[in-house]
């Protein structure tokens, strides 16, 4: 069973704070991507990586990094955490390759910064 | 540019009654078109996916979606609606060409069942 995984499902950060998401998956796949999701706004994506130690920017990059170290870990980091970061992340894996496949979503981390 | 909408933020049914969801795109060429559920708290779950050929596609719990080339729509249908349906159901489009590693989401719809 296909399988992506999110280090925490809820957290709580203080504002100025540096947070990391992990994300690991465990079906081989090239793209990773991270998303937040807010209500009425849908999904919207921070990064993307189609390979190892290569990322690009999606449409709200702002306040966020990213590292690619690994083929199965795809990490979000904000470097200094504020209030409007606070919402539901979500990560995904796809192939590169077969590129009829769908994508594949963690659990989610629901994230406050108070 | 590249866009998904669905123009109802809200679906409420009655059980037993059959569901319609809307989906449009503006997507370059061909692309392949996939419909998801999100219940509470949860990531997001693979419904179905149109890749070619007949026009209504069938997926998971009894649902369905049917392809409109003409007007770049792709409905996710089901005959009979159940409580249980109820969640937030999102529709995206990957291209098969340029960019074709993206994922493009609609804002997404909430279904609501009511018993």
């Amino acid at each position: 069973d296909v399988k992506v995984t999110q280090s925490s499902r809820y957290l709580v950060k203080r504002t100025g704070e540096k947070v990391f998401l992990e994300c690991v998956q465990d079906m081989d796949h090239e793209n990773m991507f991270w998303y937040r999701q807010d209500p009425g706004l849908g999904l919207r994506l921070i990064y993307f990586s189609y390979d190892v130690k290569m990322k690009e920017k999606g449409d709200i990059p702002e306040g966020y990094s990213v590292s690619r170290e690994k083929k199965e870990r795809f990490s979000l980091i904000l470097e200094s955490a504020s209030t409007n970061q606070t919402s539901m992340y979500l990560c995904a894996s796809s192939s590169r390759v077969r590129e009829q496949e769908t994508q594949y979503f963690g659990p989610g981390t629901r994230l406050l910064v108070l | 540019a590249q866009s998904v909408a669905q123009p109802e933020d809200q679906v409420n049914v009655a059980e037993g009654n059959p569901l319609t969801v809307k989906c449009t795109y503006s997507v370059s060429g061909n692309p392949y078109l996939f419909w998801y559920v999100q219940y509470p708290n949860r990531g997001l779950q693979f419904l179905l996916k149109y890749i070619t050929g007949d026009n209504l596609v069938k997926g998971s719990y009894g649902f369905e979606a049917e392809f409109n080339k003409s007007q770049t729509s792709f409905h996710l249908k089901k005959p009979s609606a159940l409580v249980s349906d109820s969640a937030l159901y999102f529709c995206a489009v990957r291209p098969r060409v340029y960019n074709f590693n993206k994922f493009y989401f609609g804002s997404g719809t909430k279904l609501n069942v009511k018993p």
